[in-house]
């Protein structure tokens, strides 16, 4: 079965620093992968997702993701945090073919001034 | 607007006691799908639907049913709820009938089961 795994529950950078979150997938297959944000007290939304073609995939404000086969990968970067950045991410792997969409555990960002 | 809608947004009851959460998207999607988020564990898949009268379980489908008589609707039921059951549930739907679209989610609703 599909399985998501978020190194790091909690990560936390200095605002201006390098964001890297990371997400490993396990399928021989390489999945449909997607990143989702969630602020506080709100639903989930879409930063960016995988499906085929380029491995680099960009996103809303400023985030990006590479998709890695040989490492079953797609860690989530952002050059420069802000304090808006703030919020728990999620990654997700949908098996192509399959009917169901399995998240990660999450990793609350924390953003320091 | 597009938008997926949960009622009600939170709730306290009792053990037992019947209840439903209703959602409802005006995107005319054909995939929906009802999570549950806990601490550490991120969301699980409870029950999803690729159609009207589709359903089929997901990974933790124990305690709930759902049901999609109409295209735009997928209440959630909790015959007789337990504290187990106590969580933020959320409601999602995408175009096409798998996962391979992004999910638009509601807003939540949190569930107190005393």
């Amino acid at each position: 079965a599909q399985s998501v795994t978020q190194l790091g529950s909690h990560v936390s950078v200095s605002e201006g620093a390098l964001v890297l979150l990371r997400c490993n997938y396990s399928s021989s297959v390489p999945p449909y992968l997607f990143w989702y944000v969630q602020y506080p007290n709100q639903g989930l939304q879409l930063l960016l997702k995988y499906t085929t073609g380029a491995t680099l995939v960009k996103g809303i404000n400023g985030f990006e993701a590479e998709f890695k086969k040989s490492e079953t990968s797609f860690h989530l970067t952002k050059p420069s945090a802000h304090m808006s950045d703030a919020a728990e991410y999620f990654c997700a792997a949908a098996g192509k073919g399959g009917n169901k969409l399995v998240f990660g555990a999450g990793t609350i960002l924390r953003v320091k001034s | 607007e597009a938008q997926v809608t949960q009622n009600p947004r939170y709730l306290i009851t009792v053990t037992g006691k019947k209840l439903t959460v209703t959602c409802s998207q005006n995107m005319n999607h054909e995939y929906m799908s009802w999570y549950r988020q806990d601490p550490g564990l991120g969301l699980r898949q409870i029950y999803y639907s690729m159609n009207v009268e589709v359903t089929d379980k997901g990974d933790v489908p124990e305690g709930y049913k759902v049901s999609r008589k109409e295209k735009r609707n997928f209440p959630l039921i909790l015959e007789s709820p337990s504290p187990n059951q106590t969580s933020l549930y959320f409601c999602a739907s995408s175009f096409g009938r798998e996962p391979n679209q992004p999910q638009h989610f509601g807003d939540g609703t949190r569930l107190s089961i005393l």
